[in-house]
């Protein structure tokens, strides 16, 4: 079975404040999702990085996918009380393309 | 506006009463899958469809019954409904969930279900 580790589970930081999370595995993955929910609502995809070392930015995101393709890193740069929300990495299955698994993801709340 | 929509959003239940959450995709998106969300055990997938006719039992699908008919619905049937069945439910519909192209899920607003 293919697990999706995530740190820390929790994270409660100040605005302005820069913060990571990281998401490890021992398998290799052909891509790795990054998705963010809100307390309420379902998960909604923020990026895929498919390429070892592969470095995406959204706004004050970035995202790294480990050169083995086994893990993936989200810094967020002076975050903002909206920042706050469940983050999750997910990653297809070595079974089939159509199955994601998903890891427990990082609670993160940024204080005003 | 391309979305997910699951109903009911909130229910409550008896055990052994049958109850179907609705899901419907405006998206044409083939694939569609049910995930339950638990504290400390994240999003597990119950079942998932590859297209109309097509399903497959996803990590935790006993309990739980799908059928796809049509490709924008997907409902989620349990026919018998027990306390550890309590938990919420997602929608989620995809091209292709697993593709390296950025076209990862769409998730509907959920359905939060308590079995008494």
């Amino acid at each position: 079975t293919q697990l999706l580790e995530q740190s820390p589970q929790f994270l409660s930081i100040q605005e302005g404040e820069n913060l990571t999370v990281y998401c490890n595995s021992s398998s290799v993955f052909s891509s790795l999702q990054w998705y963010r929910q809100e307390p309420g609502e379902g998960p909604v995809l923020l990026v895929t990085v498919v390429t070892g070392g592969e470095v995406k930015k959204l706004k004050r995101l970035t995202f790294q996918f480990g050169d083995a393709r086994k893990d993936s890193s989200l810094h967020i740069t002076a975050a903002q009380p909206g920042d706050t929300g469940l983050y999750l990495c997910a990653g297809p299955s070595w079974r089939s393309n159509y199955k994601l698994t998903f890891g427990k993801g990082t609670l993160l709340t940024v204080n005003p | 506006e391309a979305q997910v929509t699951q109903n009911p959003r909130y229910l409550i239940t008896v055990t052994g009463k049958k109850l179907t959450v609705t899901c419907s995709q405006n998206m044409n998106h083939e694939y569609m899958s049910w995930y339950r969300q638990d504290p400390g055990l994240g999003l597990r997938q119950i079942y998932y469809s590859m297209n109309v006719e097509v399903t497959d039992k996803g990590d935790v699908p006993e309990g739980y019954k799908v059928s796809r008919k049509e490709k924008r619905n997907f409902p989620l049937i349990l026919e018998s409904p027990s306390p550890n069945q309590t938990s919420l439910y997602f929608c989620a519909s995809s091209l292709w969930p697993g593709s390296g192209r950025g076209l990862g899920y769409t998730f509907g607003s959920g359905t939060r279900l308590t079995v008494v």
